[in-house]
């Protein structure tokens, strides 16, 4: 089944500790979204890239960084991360921007985050 | 800026009976989408049913119905015969197709669904 896939499930790093959350997806859509999502808080966008365009939402710290080798691929670096960055990290994906289906996001099952 | 709303963080329903969720939204745009997702504990967040702006007709997946307000900005979610498997975290969404945000979703807090057998 075409899906988004994202791995590890959970991961574990220490404070100031670099590390790396990977997302992949089978539906070949352009554009590839990450969440942060709080406990019980809604998701909040960090950034998307639309194929090799990378958007960063104004507010999303400076360390949090992405990359996207490839249209199936998209990682989620946190360069020295905080106890306040301990949360589930959510990938979207969609086919694209514009209105009609391409505007429907479907996500994968998260990331959760634990740091010590 | 957009802002969505759920004024009721938890609710609670009865195997086989109606529940309706409420939301709210802010915008002054005329063209968006609205979008219901379901988080089941633990397990990805799903899409349950969308909605265009500029259709009049309200959106129906099934068991799911929406009541689109669009002069009230009201975009509620009613769930028909609710089943066990419907507990989960509900968030309300907004989508614009509008400028720098385009395509850019903007989630309620949510509300948390419980089932009673």
């Amino acid at each position: 089944d075409a899906m988004v896939i994202q791995n590890p499930r959970y991961q574990v790093t220490q404070f100031g500790k670099p590390v790396t959350l990977s997302c992949s997806q089978t539906l070949n859509h352009n554009v590839m979204y990450w969440y942060q999502q709080k406990s019980s808080q809604a998701p909040k966008l960090l950034f998307h890239y639309y194929d090799k365009d990378f958007n960063n939402e104004a507010d999303t710290p400076d360390n949090f960084q992405s990359r996207r080798p490839n249209t199936s691929f998209c990682f989620l670096d946190i360069r020295s991360p905080g106890l306040g960055d301990a949360a589930m990290y959510l990938c979207a994906t969609s086919r694209g921007l514009g209105g009609g289906a391409s505007e429907t996001q479907y996500f994968g099952p998260g990331t959760r985050l634990l740091v010590l | 800026a957009q802002t969505v709303t759920q004024s009721q963080p938890e609710m609670s329903v009865q195997e086989a009976e109606t529940v309706t969720l409420s939301c709210t939204y802010d915008t002054s745009e005329s063209d968006y989408y609205l979008f219901w997702y379901k988080q089941p504990p633990s397990r990805q967040m799903i899409l349950v049913i969308r909605q265009e702006a500029y259709k009049q007709q309200n959106a129906t997946e099934n068991r799911f119905s929406v009541n689109f307000q669009k002069a009230a900005k009201s975009f509620s979610l009613k769930i028909s015969d609710s089943q066990l498997g419907d507990a989960a975290m509900y968030f309300c969404a907004y989508r614009t197709d509008y400028g720098g945000s385009q395509g850019n979703l903007i989630f309620g807090k949510g509300t948390k669904l419980s089932v009673k057998p």
